[in-house]
């Protein structure tokens, strides 16, 4: 079975310019999860999907950031225009419905997005 | 809202020795569950364990155990006999068990080094 994928693995643009980042889930997984890691710093949550509803977006930083789930698979993050300090590493994770504790999210490899 | 803390940004031991890796948090909830993810250097964030706070036993899985401490809301990892294979960073979590939201709160990480 594939694990979550994601496109690109590396990204450089310049400030003001536009970057989609792509999310390939586990087949079968209706879950499906955004985060981003700003160096050395923890972890956040950005948001959240149920198949191609937004569960949870509450760690959106701002409307330069838009998400979407078409059809209920992979997933898209596009970020537009961008600023220097959305630069960090920006991982996706997906996982089965449910809650209980082996409900496990498994993770991309994550896209490193720097901005100059 | 719910936080978690790793105070050590970079552990560092000797092949075979034991090491501990310290994790506390803060909630106001009853029920929630931990864990402790890795994340190898250029590769994907797997899970190492998890524990369910309404369960008083130390979770266990292969080499890693935890010390849970509900009371004190501290996580702690242990890792006997250290490999070579354990360098990586880990990522503390916690995630909601209740009806609330299923996103991952994460601490900022500790680097593990291991020497020979």
């Amino acid at each position: 079975e594939a694990g979550v994928t994601q496109f690109p693995s590396h990204s450089v643009i310049e400030k003001g310019q536009t970057v989609t980042l792509r999310c390939d889930p586990i087949s079968g997984h209706d879950n499906l999860y955004w985060y981003r890691r700003v160096m050395g710093k923890e972890i956040k949550f950005l948001l959240h999907f149920v198949k191609e509803s937004k569960q949870d977006e509450s760690g959106m930083p701002n409307n330069r950031f838009l998400a979407e789930r078409t059809g209920g698979t992979y997933s898209t993050l596009k970020v537009q225009p961008a600023e220097l300090e959305d630069s960090g590493v920006y991982f996706c994770a997906s996982s089965h419905l449910g809650r209980g504790l082996y409900n496990e999210q498994f993770f991309g490899p994550g896209t490193r997005l720097t901005v100059l | 809202a719910q936080t978690v803390t790793q105070s050590q940004p970079e552990m560092s031991v000797q092949e075979a020795e034991t090491v501990t890796l310290s994790c506390t948090y803060d909630t106001s909830e009853s029920d929630y569950y931990l864990f402790w993810y890795k994340q190898p250097p250029s590769r994907q964030m797997i899970l190492v364990i998890r524990q369910e706070a309404y369960k008083q036993q130390n979770a266990t899985e292969n080499r890693f155990s935890v010390n849970f401490q509900k009371a004190a809301k501290s996580f702690s990892l242990k890792i006997p006999d250290s490999q070579l294979g354990d360098a990586a960073m880990y990522f503390c979590a916690y995630r909601s068990a209740g009806g609330g939201a299923q996103k991952l709160v994460f601490g900022q990480g500790t680097r593990l080094t291991i020497n020979p």
